[in-house]
């Protein structure tokens, strides 16, 4: 299985709404990635995890909250958005966390914030 | 501080031919990883190819290859024989922090191959 999976594959909320964001591997990699891409531009990297501890947060506003209940799993959750959040959240992970470990995407999350 | 230049916001190549993606990066680090990744409309990124800072050797990866010049901070994607479904925004990308894999991305090149 080299899969990235992530649910749901679109979201909408409101700006009061609470919901999660869920990414799943099964490769037994051990770092996974949280990235924000908003239309016609890179993505951004948000967050990383490595051996489910999280060892990177990149000044992320904290109305997203990320967690790694285990190895395979990682989830983002949402609250109190701003429309100015609503992007393509992608999920990565790598084998390691050092530099020579590629990272493989899911297909991602597509959230409108209204 | 680091960052991947790709120039060359769209181009078009005809079917069957090669075609070469530029990519040019800038880090004071001497460890770091280059990657090559194809996003189509439907959003999925997909690795295409990696390089390591320190391989010899241009990476191949089927009809991929990475022309890895170092002291020009250049790392080239090169498609040869392009098919229509090679049609999607390619990104270069380096990692970089040392042990902890911190990924960049250029602005992307969005390519459209003509039958």
């Amino acid at each position: 299985d080299t899969e990235v999976t992530q649910t749901p594959k679109h979201l909408v909320m409101g700006m009061t709404n609470k919901k999660s964001l869920k990414c799943e591997q099964h490769m037994g990699h051990r770092a996974m990635y949280w990235y924000k891409q908003k239309a016609k531009k890179p993505p951004e990297l948000m967050f990383v995890y490595s051996y489910e501890k999280l060892s990177i947060n990149e000044s992320v506003p904290s109305r997203f909250s990320p967690e790694c209940p285990n190895s395979s799993l990682l989830n983002l959750h949402l609250h109190a958005l701003q429309p100015e959040d609503s992007a393509l959240y992608l999920c990565a992970s790598s084998q390691g966390e050092d530099v020579y470990n590629e990272q493989f995407f899911g297909p991602g999350t597509r959230l409108t914030v209204l | 501080a680091q960052k991947i230049t790709q120039t060359q916001p769209g181009m078009f190549v005809q079917e069957k031919e090669a075609v070469t993606l530029d990519c040019t990066y800038d880090t004071s680090d001497p460890s770091y990883g280059l990657f090559w990744y194809k996003q189509p409309s439907s959003g999925e990124m997909i690795f295409l190819i990696y390089q390591g800072s320190y391989d010899q050797q241009n990476a191949t990866e089927g009809r991929y290859s990475l022309n890895f010049q170092k002291a020009r901070k250049s790392a080239n994607l090169v498609i040869s024989a392009s098919q229509l479904g090679d049609s999607a925004m390619y990104f270069c990308a380096m990692s970089f922090g040392g042990a902890t894999n911190k990924l960049i991305f250029g602005t992307g090149t969005l390519l459209a191959v003509q039958p």
